[in-house]
């Protein structure tokens, strides 16, 4: 099993300018998600899915969308970069047992995106 | 509102001592899970140790050891023995329902 995997792993952009970040996971987890990490800060929630055609906001959901079409994938999109969005973006899968609560999240490797 | 606290933004260890992380939550549940996750200049996040509030027992993995105070909402992670290896970023993990709530981390730093 590859796990979750991230693309890119490394991207720079231009203010205004839209992308979409990569996430795929082939263990078959209905649950995935998508966090941003900024120094001092830890992990924030972005978006999340329970499974496909299912997804829903995080705590910090301004300015990303997300789709489900498949179990395997979870792509996140920039419509417009900012400067604020600069950040490491990870990825997430897990069974959801108990609502989400009692599984480890299986990380991807990360995203790191700088927007200019 | 910030659901996780971790009120030490670095700590640095002697190889082969032992270095305790804290960890303070809020909630009102009463049955719930606590975890500590790891994470090496790598950025590869890595699951360290996993708490089931409903469990007396403190958990453990090798040496990667908690300190579960339900009363106190308190979640420590002690490390014996530590090793270079060991050098990484720390984070106390909360999940509300689909929600994973991290803390800011602290910085574990191993001298040789």
């Amino acid at each position: 099993n590859a796990g979750v995997t991230q693309t890119p792993k490394f991207q720079v952009l231009k203010t205004g300018q839209s992308m979409t970040l990569q996430c795929a996971q082939d263990m078959n987890h209905e649950y995935m998600s998508w966090y941003r990490q900024d120094p001092g800060m830890g992990l924030r929630l972005i978006h999340y899915s329970v499974g496909a055609g299912i997804t829903d906001q995080g705590e910090v959901p301004n300015g990303y969308n997300v789709s489900r079409s498949t179990t395997e994938d979870f792509p996140l999109r920039l419509l417009s970069a900012a400067p604020s969005q600069t950040s490491v973006y990870f990825c997430a899968s897990s069974l959801p047992r108990d609502r989400g609560r009692g599984e480890t999240q299986y990380f991807g490797p990360g995203t790191r995106l700088l927007v200019l | 509102a910030q659901t996780v606290t971790q009120s030490q933004p670095e700590m640095s260890v002697q190889e082969a001592e032992t270095v305790t992380l804290s960890c303070t939550y809020d909630t009102s549940e009463s049955d719930y899970y606590l975890f500590w996750y790891k994470q090496p200049p790598s950025r590869q996040m890595i699951l360290v140790i996993r708490q089931e509030a409903y469990k007396q027992q403190n958990a453990t993995e090798n040496r990667f050891s908690v300190n579960f105070q339900k009363a106190a909402k308190s979640f420590s992670l002690k490390i014996s023995d530590s090793q270079l290896g060991d050098a990484a970023m720390y984070f106390c993990a909360y999940p509300n329902d689909y929600k994973l709530s991290f803390g800011a981390g602290t910085t574990v730093t191993v001298r040789a």
